[in-house]
Parts: structure tokens; sequence; C-alpha cells
């Protein structure tokens, strides 16, 4: 059973701090991960993806993947209150091909105060 | 900026009927996707669907379900005979291809079976 795992929160955090979400994940043959945000009643929107170990930076996130650990984290820079929605990590098992068959956690619910 | 559309945003039926799910998926896009998102729980994978066949499906995705691309641009899903545990957010998504890169998800359309 592929599981990934993710604090539900909430995570709350003051303007202008770093947010940090953090996601484990239990099949090693996993090979892309992938952050979305979620609004509340709203479809999943990308954030990053990251396929090899390190750090990926985009403006003010960064996604950090650490395969050995089985562990990918989402940090978030200058958080805003704009920010506030519940984070999900994703991963699949192809990191190309065929399928965008993502397996999902079940987010983290982030509050960002003003 | 293309999209990914979904009909109806919401839906309400009676346990036992049939019911069709809409998408038109991002023009140039290939692989096409449904996902599913119980209240409160995990978005999940229904079925992948490539080459006007599916390529992929979940356990969930049983006998009740079955999904086509009836004209070129529309993607359905249709839900035979509707169970109370059918109703969930569902989500059409479309990829230009497997990965990498982004699978753009619909706005979702609303199921709620009574």
């Amino acid at each position: 059973q592929k599981e990934v795992e993710q604090n539900s929160g909430p995570l709350s955090v003051p303007e202008g701090a770093i947010a940090s979400l953090n996601c484990t994940y239990s099949d090693r043959g996993s090979q892309s991960f992938f952050w979305y945000r979620q609004y509340s009643g709203k479809s999943p929107e990308l954030i990053m993806f990251i396929y090899s170990n390190g750090d990926k930076e985009d403006g003010r996130f960064t996604a950090q993947l650490n395969k050995a650990s089985q562990y990918v984290s989402l940090l978030i820079r200058d958080s805003q209150p704009s920010d506030s929605a519940t984070y999900l990590c994703a991963v699949n098992l192809n990191s190309g091909g065929s399928n965008y068959k993502l397996t999902f956690g079940k987010g983290t619910l982030l509050t960002v105060n003003p | 900026e293309p999209e990914v559309t979904q009909t109806p945003s919401h839906q309400v039926t009676q346990m036992g009927q049939e019911v069709i799910l809409r998408c038109v998926p991002i023009s140039n896009h290939l692989y096409f996707y449904w996902y599913r998102q119980i209240l409160g729980q995990k978005v999940e994978f229904l079925v992948s669907f490539y080459n006007n066949e599916i390529s992929e499906k979940s356990e969930i995705f049983d006998d009740q379900f079955s999904v086509e691309r009836p004209d070129g641009s529309n993607f359905t899903l249709k839900i035979r005979s509707t169970k109370l545990e059918d109703s969930a957010m569902y989500f059409c998504a479309s990829s230009v291809q497997g990965g990498p890169g982004e699978l753009f998800f619909g706005e979702g359309s609303r199921l709620t079976v009574l």
C-alpha cells in the first residue's frame, strides 16, 4: 500500500515568516514529487515538482527532496496571508512516460496570520 | 490561459441513478485523468486515458465507472448506478505528456448522491 503522509496541521505562521511543510512517502520506487496548493472548495494547483535529491527553488518556494529518507518538504519564504491554504504532497512512481498516477497526502492546512 | 473545463459544477442525484460528468481538456493535451476527493479526504486517482483507451485505473474504478472521449474534445466519466459513497468532488485533469511537467486540473464537479 503506497502511502503519503503529511501533518494535517493547522500550521500557523505570522506574515513574513518561513513556513515549512513536510511529507514522507512509503514507496522507495517513487520518482517524482509534487506540491499542490488547494484552497477550500477548489481544485489542486501545482506549485512545484522535483525529481532529484536536493533543493529546487522557484521564487518564494523551495522544494527539498531526500530519497534516502523518503522525505520531501516545501519551504515558503516571506509567507503572505494569500498563502493560507491546504498544501498537498503528491508522489508518482514514474519520472516521465505515460502516466500521472499521483498518490496524494491528506494535506497540511497552513494559516498565515497578518 | 488555456484551462480544463468541467460540467456540471454541482450535480445532485438519487442513489441508483446514472450520472455523466463532462470535461473538456486543454486542446493540445494527450493524457486525460479523473481524480476524486471525498469531503475532508485525500485526492484519489481513478483512471488515466491515452490514445482512446484506459492506460491505468485504480481499484476504486470498478465496473460501475466508465470513461470515453466521444467526439475528440469531451472526456466523460459515467457512473452507472450511483451509491451514497460516490458523493465527492470529481476532478478532471490533462497533461501534454505523462510527465514531467504540469498536470492541469479542472475546477471539479461536485456530486451529491441522496
